[in-house]
Parts: C-alpha cells; structure tokens; sequence
C-alpha cells in the first residue's frame, strides 16, 4: 500500500507564481525526501527532510514537515517553466530497508 | 560516470513471450531496486536487492523474478508475460545509507499485447 499521498494531483500555475503541494503519510517515518520527474525520464532527487527537522531550504526549494500531521509540503519559489514536471515524495522508516512512493503531483507552469 | 543505465529503452512482447530487463550502475551501491509506473499509481516497488547475491519481495512481485549476481547489476525477468504488465520500468540504486538518495535509470517501456 501507498505511504504517501500528494495534493493535489495536479496543479496549473502561472510562470512566477509560488507552487505548493503536500504529501500526508500513514505511519512515522525516519525520513521524507521529494523528487522531481520530468515527462519521459527518472526520477531525479531534490531535497530530504529528516523526522527531527522542521523545514530545509535548497534553492527556491522549501521543505516543511509536521510529525504531528504526518505532512509536508514542497514549496517552489518563483516557478520557471523548467518547473513543470511531476512531484514525488518518498518516505522510509526503521522498520525497512525501502522507501515508499506517493502518486505524484503534476505542476504545470504556463508562460 | 553513466550513472543507472536500463537495457532496452523500448519492447514489445506477445502474451506468454519471456524477457530480462538489465540495469547497470557505475556508482558501487549496495542496494538496488526495481518499480514499475503506471498512470495515476505512482512508483510501486516490484523487487529490491540490499547486496550481490540478495533479492527481496516489494509491493507487487507477481510474474516477476530478480538476480542480482553481481554488484553492479540487476536483472528483472518476466517468465511469461501478460498485457497486466504493460508498463514503464524505472531501476535505482543507492548506498543504502540512512536517508540516502535513490538514483534513477531513464526506464523501459514495455507493452504486452
């Protein structure tokens, strides 16, 4: 079964714009990573977030996540076209070697 | 460095037909996985290997088997396929440290007719 869930499924926002989406998971987790996936290709990583930290920067990305919701949300900074791709996050636990994929997030950024 | 590299990008098959899918990494990780992705279901997890000669069940290992004979490889195999696993292929790897990073491969489209 699926660990994390984003929301929304997708989302159309004007070039420049902030981009938001969330990823709620089930049980506790060790850490949340995001990545991103551009039509046709691998995942690529972005940024991990560990179950003691409460938000991370890198670039125009943002990072938050709330242990007590069981949440995070990605945040993107002054969206580029570049930007429109599909958002995944992933979440591992002590309890295995794996880390679980939601569904993804498609971002379109329109010019 | 190639990174994670998938052999074929491409393939079609008829029911019942056999394959392998390769994936080679350059990187010297210990762990390395397989997924499957289909529309609107995310990556789902078909097998995994934390070491050569080690594989593992992942969410959905049905009609698929897995070796892993040495470091820097891993193979998938579909004994007989079925249109049910239609699909675009994605290999990874990672050190398997903590938090680590999965490094992804471009993928493999498969159709099954």
């Amino acid at each position: 079964s699926q660990q994390g869930e984003e929301d929304p499924q997708a989302l159309s926002i004007q070039e420049g714009e902030n981009a938001t989406m969330n990823c709620s998971y089930k049980t506790s987790i060790n850490n949340l990573q995001w990545y991103r996936q551009n039509s046709g290709r691998g995942l690529v990583h972005l940024i991990l977030i560990r179950s003691n930290e409460r938000e991370k920067h890198s670039g125009r990305l943002r990072v938050t996540l709330d242990t007590s919701k069981k949440s995070s949300s990605l945040l993107i900074t002054a969206s580029r076209a570049a930007d429109t791709a599909s958002y995944f996050c992933a979440t591992d636990s002590w309890r295995d070697d794996k880390i679980i994929f939601g569904k993804g997030t498609r971002l379109h950024i329109l010019p | 460095n190639a990174g994670v590299t998938q052999t074929p990008k491409f393939r079609v098959l008829k029911t019942g037909q056999s394959m392998t899918l390769l994936c080679a990494q350059d990187m010297n990780h210990e762990y390395m996985y397989w997924y499957r992705q289909d529309p609107g279901m995310g990556l789902r997890l078909i097998h995994y290997s934390v070491g050569e000669g080690t594989t593992a069940k992942g969410e959905v290992p049905d009609g698929y088997n897995v070796s892993r004979l040495k470091k820097q490889n891993f193979l998938l195999g579909l004994e007989s396929a079925a249109p049910s696993q239609t699909s675009v292929y994605f290999c990874a790897s990672s050190t398997g440290t903590e938090g680590d990073e999965q490094y992804f491969g471009p993928g493999t489209r498969l159709t099954v007719t």
